[in-house]
């Protein structure tokens, strides 16, 4: 099964409002990733939080991270129309040699 | 931006042809990987490699095959192609470690008529 699910599946906002996107996974993980993803293009990735980290800033995106619950949530702070994309997170599973587990997307629509 | 290439960007192709996807990058990254995803829909893992001669298969399975000769090269090859190929193939790399981030590129849209 997968390992991430975001939430919502789809955001429609204003430009100059905040977005919140969120992720929940189920098993032990080293990191958590955030990716975006313009249509028809690869992926870029955002900012990785490690387990022992609760909270990140990187510029206008804020992630935060609770282990207890398996989960964590991605803020855009006073959005822009460029920031329209799809966004995934991404867990770097506990053990040797893990992989990526990514998933199904959010896709954030910000209009002018 | 990063420095991963993939040709080429668009393939439309008939059945039972063999094609070849290609992805290069100049990082000296050791891990590579192949995505399959559908629009909209999530990445599925179907190959990856932790160095030169290193293959091994993802998540999801695949007819597809991929060799790894080169550090930089990581190739994948489709012997007959079919309608159910019809995808986005993504490919990615990464430093090895466990704290990895994944340089994508720009991907390839195949489509099998």
């Amino acid at each position: 099964s997968q390992q991430g699910e975001e939430d919502p599946q789809a955001l429609s906002i204003q430009e100059g409002e905040n977005a919140t996107m969120n992720c929940s996974y189920k098993t032990s993980i080293n990191n958590l990733q955030w990716y975006r993803q313009n249509s028809g293009r690869g992926l870029v990735h955002l900012i990785l939080i490690r387990s022992n980290e609760r909270e990140k800033h990187s510029g206008r995106l804020r992630v935060t991270l609770d282990t207890s619950k398996k989960s964590s949530s991605l803020l855009i702070t006073a959005s822009r129309a460029a920031d329209t994309a799809s966004y995934f997170c991404a867990t770097d599973a506990s053990g040797a040699n893990s992989k990526l587990t990514f998933g199904k997307g959010i896709t954030l629509s910000v209009r002018p | 931006e990063a420095d991963i290439y993939q040709t080429p960007r668009y393939l439309v192709i008939g059945t039972g042809k063999k094609i070849t996807l290609e992805c290069s990058q100049t990082m000296g990254h050791d891990k590579m990987y192949w995505y399959q995803q559908d629009p909209g829909m999530e990445l599925h893992l179907i190959h990856y490699s932790y160095g030169v001669n290193s293959t091994e298969k993802g998540d999801l399975s695949s007819e597809s095959t991929v060799s790894r000769i080169r550090t930089e090269h990581f190739p994948l090859t489709l012997e007959s192609a079919r309608p159910s190929h019809t995808s986005q193939y993504l490919c990615a790399s990464s430093e090895f470690g466990t704290q990895e981030t994944q340089y994508f590129g720009p991907g390839t849209r195949l489509l099998v008529l």
